[in-house]
């Protein structure tokens, strides 16, 4: 497995409460994403980063902020959790160019929003 | 949407045979990967081809490209218990550039003993 460590694996909340998913690399790879998985919608990305400190929207990116302050460690905050936002959360990194931007996925975080 | 679509959605097949799942896809791409997800796991990347290779062979896994049609299979051969899982295609649009890949929906194979 890459070295790629999502918390919490498994997280029950309460609508309108905030969220903070972390993802944590030892690959020191430059490119880290946020998807999320749903039933008939496949993956779907939320945000990625490029960088320490520079981040980009993807798909579906409303309801969802996106920190790094470090190159390791990407978190994901729901600001206020709803329902709509029960998932399960992937962490993903790639080295990007030189790799052919072959990403690798943590084992998931599974957010349910009650 | 960009993404890549699946077909079939799924597959049912008896252990030793061959499995061939397809995905196609709408825009000019650099290269293609398939990845694999067992229940309850994260996506394990398989194999990558990129756009200006036709065929590409890994172990038991063949996957061709058929840029012209905007196209791509995955063959698995003497198909064991193991493989079931769920596949998926993922396109690479931009080259390398920092906006990832873009995922189909999946094919669910289930392998029968």
């Amino acid at each position: 497995d890459a070295g790629i460590t999502q918390s919490p694996r498994h997280k029950v909340t309460e609508t309108g409460t905030p969220v903070t998913l972390r993802c944590h690399q030892t690959e020191n790879h430059r490119y880290m994403y946020w998807y999320r998985q749903d039933p008939g919608h496949g993956l779907r990305l939320i945000h990625y980063s490029y960088g320490v400190k520079d981040t980009d929207k993807g798909e579906v990116s409303d309801g969802y902020s996106v920190s790094r302050s470090k190159t390791e460690d990407f978190l994901l905050t729901l600001e206020s959790a709803t329902s709509s936002q029960t998932s399960v959360y992937f962490c993903a990194i790639s080295g990007g160019q030189h790799s052919g931007n072959t990403i690798y996925f943590g084992e998931g975080s599974w957010l349910t929003v009650v | 949407s960009q993404q890549g679509e699946e077909d079939p959605q799924a597959l049912s097949i008896q252990e030793g045979e061959n499995a061939t799942m397809n995905c196609s896809y709408k825009t000019s791409i650099n290269n293609l990967q398939w990845y694999r997800q067992n229940s309850g796991r994260g996506l394990v990347h398989l194999i990558l081809i990129r756009s200006n290779e036709r065929e590409k062979h890994s172990g038991r896994l063949r996957v061709t490209l058929d840029t012209s049609k905007k196209s791509s299979s995955l063959l698995i051969t003497a198909s064991r218990a193991a493989d079931t899982a769920s596949y998926f295609c993922a396109t690479d649009f931009s080259g390398g550039g920092a906006d990832g890949l873009t995922f189909g929906k999946g094919t669910h194979l289930i392998i029968q003993p």
